[in-house]
């Protein structure tokens, strides 16, 4: 069962455009991370939102967790080439375990 | 100076094959993972040990066995390898089992011919 939706699955603007890309849930998380994934590489991890209606900022990407902690956002303002690359969002269940759901990611290309 | 780091990059096998990936790590971190990342990008959770003992063993065929001789290494052996085995295999790290942020190594490449 697929837990986190993200939308939209592939995404190719130009340079210097905005975009927002979306990860949403019918669960409750305890928190909920965004990673990138460049080709050939692992995710690295850009942020983790933990309170609902957190919002973050790094540089140009906005981040915001959900008041019901159920879905995420995030905000690229003026993206450029330099963010293209496979964004995944995933949520912690909490406790003990560790264990990550992730969503299946948005390819983002950003053409100059 | 890399923080998890996986061998090989690549393995290319024939169906049947047994082979094995490794995994270290130099964080001083607790707990590792292996993931498996298939051709449409979807990441999923294998397995997960804190401390060299097993947590997490998602619903993943007994031809999958991961060994962890001590905290900084998580290695994964897979038996009688099949077709739809083929992947990218990542492993990663986290101070504890309910830490939230994991970092991930550089992944393998596994293709079964």
């Amino acid at each position: 069962t697929q837990l986190l939706e993200q939308s939209p699955q592939f995404l190719s603007i130009q340079e210097g455009e905005n975009l927002t890309v979306y990860c949403n849930s019918s669960s409750v998380f305890s928190s909920l991370q965004w990673y990138r994934q460049e080709p050939g590489e692992g995710p690295v991890l850009l942020v983790t939102v933990v309170t609902g209606g957190e919002v973050k900022k790094l540089k140009r990407l906005t981040f915001q967790f959900g008041d019901a902690r159920k879905d995420s956002s995030l905000h690229i303002t003026a993206a450029q080439p330099g963010d293209t690359g496979l964004y995944l969002c995933a949520g912690h269940r909490g406790g003990s375990q560790g264990n990550l759901i992730f969503g299946k990611g948005t390819k983002l290309s950003v053409k100059p | 100076d890399t923080a998890v780091s996986q061998t090989p990059k690549y393995l290319v096998t024939q169906m049947g094959n047994d082979k094995s990936i490794k995994c270290e790590q130099n964080l001083g971190h607790d707990t590792m993972y292996w993931y498996k990342q298939d051709s449409k990008k979807f990441l999923k959770i294998m397995f997960s040990y804190n401390n060299k003992e097993l947590i997490i063993n998602e619903t993943v065929p007994n031809r999958f066995s991961p060994k962890s001789p001590d905290k900084a290494h998580l290695n994964l052996h897979i038996n009688s390898l099949e077709l739809g085995d083929s992947a990218v295999y990542f492993c990663a790290s986290s101070q504890g089992p309910a830490s939230t942020e994991q970092f991930f190594g550089p992944g393998t490449r596994l293709t079964v011919l």
